[in-house]
C-alpha cells in the first residue's frame, strides 16, 4: 500500500506571494491532518479534515486554510507568505477521525520564503 | 490542554550501550501517548504508541516506553543503541477537542549515536 505523498517536496516563493500544497493520503485513509515543522517553534498542529469538513484548527492566522475533496485528498493554502512561514509542511492520514488513532506522515514539503 | 515536555534537547550514547529519552506530560485526564522518530529528510514514523492498556508498551526497532501515572512520564528506552537509531525523537500527546484529534508535539530530543 502506498504511504502518504506530498507534492511538490520543495517551493521557494517570495513575500507576498500564496502558496498550494497537496497531500494524498493511504488509501482508505479518510482523516487528513497538517502540521507546520520550523527550528524554532517545533511541530505544530494546523488543522484537520475529516469526509471533506475540517474538524479542528491550530493557533494559526487566517491565512491558512486548507480543503479536503470526495477522494480524501487535501490541499492547505497560504496567502500573502511571510518569511516566517518558512518551515516543512507536514500532512498525516489515518483511517478515521479520532484521538487514539495511528497518524502515517508523508515525507513533507518544504517551503522557503524568500 | 495537554502537553509534553523533553528533558533533553540532545542525547548522546556510544553504540551498543543503552538509550534514555525522557518525556515528561501534562494531562488534566488519561492520556494517549506517542513516540516518534524522524530520521534526516524524512517523515515521522510512529515508534509506539500507549492507550491506557498496558503501562509497558514495546514498538519497533527494539524501543520501548513505560507510562508511569504517578511519575506523569513516559521515557522512550533501548537496550543497546545502533547506529541507524540516530535521528530526532518526538514525545506527543493526543489532545481531544470536541471528538476531533490534536497531536501536540514536544520540542524533540536530537539522539546521536558514537562508533
Amino acid at each position: 500500500k502506498a504511504g502518504v505523498t506530498q507534492t511538490p517536496r520543495y517551493l521557494i516563493k517570495t513575500r507576498g506571494q500564496q502558496v498550494t500544497l497537496s497531500c494524498s493520503p493511504i488509501s482508505g485513509h479518510r482523516s487528513v491532518s497538517w502540521y507546520q515543522q520550523t527550528p524554532g517553534q517545533g511541530l505544530q498542529f494546523l488543522f484537520e479534515y475529516f469526509s471533506e469538513t475540517q474538524r479542528n484548527k491550530g493557533n494559526f492566522p487566517g491565512r491558512f486554510s486548507g480543503r479536503q475533496f470526495s477522494n480524501s485528498r487535501s490541499e492547505m493554502n497560504v496567502s500573502t507568505l511571510e518569511l516566517g512561514d518558512s518551515a516543512l509542511y507536514l500532512c498525516a492520514s489515518s483511517f478515521i477521525a479520532g484521538s487514539d488513532n495511528e497518524q502515517f506522515f508523508g515525507p513533507g514539503t518544504r517551503l522557503t520564503v524568500l | 490542554a495537554q502537553s509534553v515536555t523533553q528533558l533533553d534537547s540532545h542525547v548522546s550514547v556510544s553504540e551498543g550501550t543503552p538509550v534514555l529519552l525522557r518525556c515528561n506530560y501534562s494531562s488534566s485526564y488519561s492520556p494517549s501517548l506517542f513516540w516518534y522518530v524522524q530520521h534526516p529528510n524524512k517523515g515521522l514514523q510512529l515508534l509506539l504508541k500507549y492507550t491506557s492498556a498496558a503501562t509497558l508498551v514495546k514498538g519497533i526497532n527494539g524501543f520501548e516506553a513505560e507510562f508511569k501515572k504517578s511519575e506523569t512520564s513516559f521515557h522512550l528506552t533501548k537496550p543497546s543503541a545502533h547506529m541507524s537509531d540516530a535521528a530526532e525523537y518526538f514525545c506527543v500527546v493526543s489532545d481531544r477537542i470536541q471528538g476531533a484529534q490534536k497531536l501536540v508535539f514536544g520540542q524533540g530530543t536530537r539522539l546521536t549515536i558514537n562508533p
